[in-house]
């Protein structure tokens, strides 16, 4: 079927440390990949994307990895810093008519100064 | 510009009460969309449209109406209110004819239904 879920509903960790949220998704009709932040009381905004022929993609202190033989996406945020605290969603782009982006649950991350 | 643009930013509606949601961009963006966002759930997508005077059906559309007879604006009806349709709801656009292209979100409309 069509879903994106991710592993773990929070994630908690330490100023400085790295993060990693992942999230499995089940359409192998899907071709491209995003990665969106959400701050309480607004819209998600775009944090990254991976289309389906990379495995790695780099921004400023983000990465996300796609493992596509497992079906796995994985954002890491390097230095955590206060300012990341917030929900995180995976979504997916389907090629099938359309292009439909269909989101996961999302997981909230804290960060403990 | 202003991106993508919600009103109202809240609305509490009777039960059977009609009323719509508006949404406008200003990017010339193709591709528009309208999700809600519940509690411990993801955003789920109600109607989408390719451009102007395309409309299709998403994940929950049941108990919405959309049209799209501009490119700019992309209105969500609500027909008759339900207390199930109690929730968050953000409209989104992208660049069309580009599927690879991130999806950029309002601020979202906040609707409580009684």
């Amino acid at each position: 079927g069509e879903s994106v879920g991710l592993h773990l509903p929070t994630l908690s960790v330490q100023e400085g440390d790295n993060s990693i949220i992942n999230c499995a998704y089940s359409n192998s009709a899907s071709d491209y990949f995003i990665w969106y932040k959400q701050e309480s009381g607004k819209g998600p905004q775009f944090i990254i994307d991976i289309r389906s022929n990379m495995d790695k993609r780099q921004g400023q202190r983000v990465t996300v990895l796609l493992n596509k033989t497992v079906k796995h996406l994985s954002l890491q945020i390097a230095a955590t810093q206060p300012g990341d605290s917030a929900v995180y969603f995976c979504a997916e782009t389907l090629n099938t008519g359309g292009f439909k982006t269909i989101f996961g649950a999302g997981t909230r991350l804290f960060v403990k100064a | 510009n202003a991106g993508v643009t919600q009103t109202p930013k809240f609305q509490v509606l009777k039960t059977g009460q009609s009323m719509t949601l508006q949404c406008a961009q200003d990017m010339n963006h193709e591709y528009m969309s309208w999700y809600r966002q519940d509690p411990g759930m993801g955003l789920r997508l109600i109607h989408y449209s390719v451009g102007a005077g395309i409309t299709d059906q998403g994940e929950v559309p049941n108990g919405y109406n959309v049209s799209r007879s501009t490119t700019e604006d992309f209105p969500l009806r609500l027909l008759s209110a339900a207390p199930s349709q109690t929730s968050v709801y953000f409209c989104a656009s992208r660049a069309g004819g580009l599927m690879g292209s991130p999806l950029h979100f309002g601020n979202g409309t906040r609707l409580t239904v009684t």
